[in-house]
């Protein structure tokens, strides 16, 4: 089983739809949790922090569920814009052993 | 306020070659990670370096070292290069500490091909 799994999609969704990503990791112990959001050809981006307790900015949700090891990200209304790929990322250990998922592929259609 | 820089964005190198690839962090950073990203995946812990020191490592093979200097700027060295290492190399930053893993800045890559 890999540490970190993800759903690669890709999904495909219309403009204003709301769409959910799940990441599932294995380690237990995982301390830190980020989700990324990765433009073709470029370089991750920070999106946000996942914490215990979920978070919200703007149109992004990003929940915590350590009981059953899976973090979750919701985009609401989505726009042309917010098609890229979305990497989950856990972090474990004092000197941060960094994990990603190989993301999933969202491409919103007009 | 400079963000993460590595150098060079593009290499073309032959299998058994080797090369060196650098980074910057960014500024206030004292921590550097390096990834290889092939297409179509995410990205790959290779290794991070704090306080000039190897501190963890991920499923790489020897031929890829690295090294971090005083100013905290890093290099990822690979040699006896295969066709397998072509992907993009990326360097991320980050601060140890203070209350919590943090999150990293990423450069944006350098992109190895290797013929």
């Amino acid at each position: 089983r890999k540490e970190v799994e993800q759903d690669p999609g890709p999904f495909n969704v219309p403009e204003g739809a709301t769409v959910a990503f799940n990441c599932t990791y294995s380690n237990s112990a995982s301390q830190s949790f980020f989700w990324y959001r990765q433009d073709c050809r470029k370089e991750p981006k920070l999106l946000m922090s996942v914490y215990s307790s979920g978070n919200e900015d703007g149109r992004f949700t990003a929940q915590l569920n350590r009981a059953s090891q899976y973090i979750s990200l919701l985009i609401r209304d989505s726009k042309l814009s917010d098609s890229a790929t979305y990497l989950c990322v856990v972090l474990s250990g004092g000197y941060q052993k960094v994990t990603f998922g190989t993301g999933t592929k969202l491409q919103v259609i007009p | 306020d400079a963000g993460v820089t590595q150098s060079p964005t593009h290499l073309i190198k032959t299998r058994g070659q080797q090369v060196t690839l650098r980074c910057s962090p960014k500024s206030g950073h004292d921590t550097v990670s390096w990834y290889q990203q092939a297409l179509g995946q995410g990205p790959q812990f290779i290794f991070q370096y704090y306080e000039e020191e190897e501190r963890q490592r991920g499923n790489f093979p020897d031929r890829f070292s690295g090294h971090q200097f005083p100013n905290y700027s890093s290099e990822l060295n690979v040699n006896a290069l295969l066709l397998g290492d072509s992907a993009l190399y990326l360097c991320a930053s980050s601060v140890r500490g203070k209350g919590g893993n943090q999150p990293q800045h990423f450069g944006d890559g350098t992109r190895l091909s290797i013929l």
